[in-house]
């Protein structure tokens, strides 16, 4: 059964940025991906981007791309997401999501706790 | 720009059979993508339903998905009052080469 750990909360300055971590362990799949979704408080969940921790491959969605970048160290099966230029809009809580496949269906895929991330002056 | 919709609030009362709708799906790989997930107050989403109408194991079979065309269905039936939270939609979007999820869905247990 694959277990998924976040980082701790964090609270930034605006214009600063933020580095959360997702550790799986017990990995069901050899091939898997990694997706990062966030949830302002009080809001619906917003697909961020993923990450293929064996090949190295990331896809961004566009709202995202010129501030996130994902990187994975395979020795520990942990992935970082970096987000840069924080401003008051990205206070959410993110959560890494463990799937089989890039689409995020066809197998059951595991959640992580959450990390929250507020930025505020 | 990429929607999914999804109704923004439902309700039933207990035993009741309640469906929320989804649409807006436009992956080429059709329902395959779809999952379905509820969401408690403080906690992360739950996966309820994968590949449009696969039940993980531990989920009731009160939970059922269900795809037609574009769009896709959660039914819960013999609702109980453990069942109010949110639940939201999630596809593949070839637009987007990126995930969408729905707006979400408030279900009250009347």
């Amino acid at each position: 059964q694959v277990q998924v750990v976040q980082s701790g909360a964090e609270v930034e300055k605006p214009g600063a940025s933020v580095r959360v971590s997702c550790k799986t362990s017990g990995n069901t799949f050899t091939d898997y991906w990694i997706h990062w979704v966030r949830q302002a408080p009080g809001q619906g969940l917003e697909w961020m981007a993923m990450i293929n921790p064996t090949l190295g491959r990331t896809t961004y969605s566009q709202k995202f791309q010129d501030r996130v970048v994902m990187t994975a160290d395979t020795s520990t099966n942990t992935v970082y997401i970096h987000l840069s230029g924080l401003r008051s809009e990205d206070t959410a809580f993110y959560y890494c999501v463990y799937c089989k496949y890039y689409y995020g269906a066809g197998a059951p895929d595991k959640w992580g706790p959450g990390t929250l991330v507020t930025v505020s002056s | 720009q990429s929607v999914l919709t999804q109704p923004p609030s439902v309700s039933g009362t207990p035993g009741q059979r309640v469906t929320i709708s989804c649409s807006g799906i436009t992956s080429s790989i059709g329902g395959n993508t779809v999952n379905w997930y509820q969401q408690l107050p403080g906690t992360p989403p739950k996966l309820l339903i994968y590949s449009g109408n696969q039940r993980p194991s531990g989920v009731p079979d009160r939970f059922s998905g269900s795809m037609s065309d574009t769009s896709a269905s959660l039914a819960i039936s013999g609702l109980q009052s453990e069942d109010e939270a949110d639940y939201y939609c999630a596809a593949w979007d070839d637009r987007m080469n990126g995930r969408l999820f729905g707006g979400g869905t408030k279900l009250t247990v009347l």
